[in-house]
């Protein structure tokens, strides 16, 4: 089984509100990845936690927070999104934050900020 | 700085006309390439993952292969449902992250 799920699938928000998207997988694996996705672009990294420790941030603004209460689960709140931030928000996991470990994709979450 | 190129950029077949797709690369120390297939609106799903130059993988009527500067995805006698978009991605050097390619958007026609 290698699914990772996540919720919601489509999220309509204004600039002024705060919403999250959730993130699971129940594979044991330790190492969990945010990506943002445009339109006929490749995923681009956001955020990358390993044993539920934030290990990198690739300079997200800080609208977005990632959250880890525990080693199934990545969190993403969003707070005073801009309409530009409209995109498919991807969750991944792998078996260790390592060198050659196999990334599993969730569905995504498609995002649009009025 | 590690590369990824993908092409062509856009393929059209005709349903059960073989063909390749291509992925080159520049990297310092390749530690695993990964080619994903991703359908419109939706997030990559694993294909395979290469390790060294002379590695060959296949599922149904996917073959990738490795070489030390590519790899090819190699499509056999292709139906429609093979329509996607294909993203190879690399791991290398000290690097902590995937890189991608553009991807290659293939069309196959009834």
């Amino acid at each position: 089984d290698t699914e990772v799920t996540q919720t919601p699938k489509h999220l309509v928000m204004g600039m002024t509100n705060k919403k999250s998207l959730k993130c699971e997988q129940h594979m044991g694996h330790r190492a969990m990845y945010w990506y943002k996705q445009k339109a006929k672009k490749p995923p681009e990294l956001m955020f990358v936690y390993s044993y539920e420790k934030l290990s990198i941030n690739e300079s997200v603004p800080s609208r977005f927070s990632p959250e880890c209460p525990n080693s199934s689960l990545l969190n993403l709140h969003l707070h005073a999104l801009q309409p530009e931030d409209s995109a498919l928000y991807l969750c991944a996991s792998s078996q260790e934050r390592a060198d050659q470990e196999t990334q599993y994709f969730g569905p995504g979450t498609r995002l649009l900020v009025l | 700085e590690d590369q990824v190129t993908q092409s062509p950029e856009a393929l059209r077949l005709q349903e059960g006309e073989s063909s390749s797709l291509n992925c080159s690369y520049t990297v310092s120390g390749l530690r695993g390439l990964f080619w994903y297939r991703q359908d419109p609106g939706k997030g990559p799903e694993f294909l395979f993952t290469l390790y060294s130059a002379g590695e060959e993988k296949e599922k149904e009527r996917l073959k990738a292969t490795l070489t030390k500067k590519e790899s090819f995805l190699h499509i056999t006698a292709p139906k429609p449902e093979d329509s996607a978009t294909y993203l190879c991605a690399v791991l290398a050097g000290g690097n902590e992250k995937l890189t991608f390619g553009t991807g290659t958007r293939l069309t196959i026609i009834p």
